[in-house]
């Protein structure tokens, strides 16, 4: 069964820190891939990042970089310099092998001027 | 850029009735999908469609149904809307391979 979980209902953060917003995931499949939304109040969905599995990097995304650790199963999205247009809700997402994609439950953040 | 349009961005409806929530892709993608968001359950899949009249249940297909005549559009149908239907509703499309979603902008439907 496939699974993924984002434990922080909500989060704040001060204008100009850095914030982790965490996901951590659970599948048998070997191929998988990772993938982080945003959803600002207006309701659309806006692609952010991707990792592969498979993938020996990180992935970085200009503000946003992708904290995979794969033992763990976690993929933690880590936002640089929040800025007030960060406030939004954000999803990690699940991709295994097929054509379903699997969505945690979202984390709200709010940045603080 | 691929766009995903969804018909209404605000839907209000009377119990019993049927509800049509229309969704038009232009990139040409084989696979679309219908999903329902509501605070503190995330996205959950309705049905998704991998090609022009096949469909698929997602994981609450239960009072919904869905159309694909042509590739390019993928309607979700409340056959009699209910109240617990009151929801956000996110169209997306995909090609195969490693892709992620494009989603539409949302349609919120209000069952009264």
């Amino acid at each position: 069964a496939q699974k993924i979980t984002q434990t922080q209902p909500g989060m704040f953060v001060q204008e100009k820190e850095a914030v982790t917003l965490d996901c951590t995931y659970d599948t048998s499949d070997p191929s998988y891939g990772l993938f982080w939304y945003k959803q600002p109040s207006s309701g659309e969905m806006i692609f952010l990042i991707y990792q592969g599995s498979y993938d020996q990097q990180n992935a970085t995304e200009g503000r946003y970089s992708l904290n995979f650790q794969k033992a763990r199963k976690s993929a933690n999205l880590v936002i640089s310099a929040s800025q007030l247009g960060d406030s939004a809700m954000y999803f990690c997402a699940l991709l295994p092998p097929g054509n379903q994609f699997y969505f945690g439950t979202g984390t709200s953040l709010t940045v603080i001027p | 850029d691929v766009k995903v349009t969804q018909s209404s961005r605000y839907l209000v409806k009377r119990t019993g009735e049927k509800v049509f929530l229309e969704c038009v892709q232009d990139m040409d993608h084989e696979n679309m999908f219908w999903y329902r968001q509501d605070p503190g359950l995330g996205l959950r899949l309705i049905y998704f469609s991998y090609d022009v009249k096949m469909k698929e249940k997602g994981d609450i297909p239960e009072g919904y149904s869905v159309s694909r005549e042509k590739k390019e559009r993928f309607s979700l149908i409340l056959e009699s809307a209910s109240t617990n239907q009151t929801s956000m509703y996110l169209c997306a499309s995909r090609w195969w391979g490693r892709d992620g979603y494009t989603f539409g902008s949302g349609t919120r439907l209000t069952v009264v």
